[in-house]
């Protein structure tokens, strides 16, 4: 976990607040992503990036949008926070060892929408 | 879109005895699956890979199988112990695109 970590680890925020959860990675991997995860629902894929400039929609991204600032660091911000978002959130950084996609995550930000 | 399931929600095994956690996909074939292991509060930590070519494939304690025929794949941890407790992922991504994830079997190994 400590290659790839995550701040805030637990955040409690009010409906239509701004706010910005972030992610930094000592791995050097290229590829990053951001899951939230729900009771009974598993880990769904916001947002995932290939590469610095490249920024691809996951399952569901609506209500989120992301910041690749660097090859280390990929941001999730939720524009206007709304109780359904409260979640635990996970980012993620892989590489392709063999050809075999690999994800590494973080230790998890805990949101509470109030 | 691929969809993966893990059956049932909970298993408890006895010390000592082996548990198997199964996988199932529902429509084309992954070119291979993983399996990750997750404590509460904690990210999930990748165990083992497993390729559509390869039947099976071993860990220590750990074993995993690949049916393509029966679009399922077995997890299975012998000797376990109470520190295999842990909520076990099935994952697969579609070549070097997206990840998908089961929503995991809680195992529960009773001394």
């Amino acid at each position: 976990d400590a290659d790839v970590t995550q701040t805030p680890r637990n955040r409690i925020t009010k409906t239509g607040k701004r706010i910005m959860l972030e992610c930094s990675q000592t791995k050097g991997h290229d590829r990053m992503y951001w899951y939230r995860q729900d009771p009974g629902l598993g880990l769904r894929l916001i947002y995932y990036s290939f590469d610095v400039k490249d920024i691809n929609k996951g399952e569901i991204s609506d209500g989120y949008s992301v910041s690749r600032q660097a090859q280390a660091k990929f941001s999730l911000s939720l524009e206007s926070a709304i109780p359904n978002q409260t979640a635990l959130y996970f980012c993620a950084t892989s590489d392709f060892p063999g050809g075999q996609e690999t994800q590494y995550f973080g230790p998890g930000t805990r949101l509470l929408v109030l | 879109s691929q969809k993966i399931e893990q059956n049932s929600e909970a298993l408890n095994i006895q010390e000592g005895k082996t548990a198997t956690l199964t996988c199932n996909y529902t429509n084309y074939s992954p070119a291979y699956l993983q399996w990750y292991r997750q404590d509460p509060g904690r990210g999930p930590v990748f165990l083992l890979l497993i390729r559509e070519n390869e039947k099976e494939k071993r860990k220590e304690r750990l074993k995993v199988t690949f049916d393509t025929t029966l679009k399922q794949s077995l997890f299975h941890i012998t000797a376990s112990q109470p520190a295999d407790s842990a909520t076990y992922l099935c994952a697969h991504s579609n070549t070097g695109n997206q990840f998908y994830f089961g929503t995991g079997t809680s195992l529960t190994v009773i001394p």
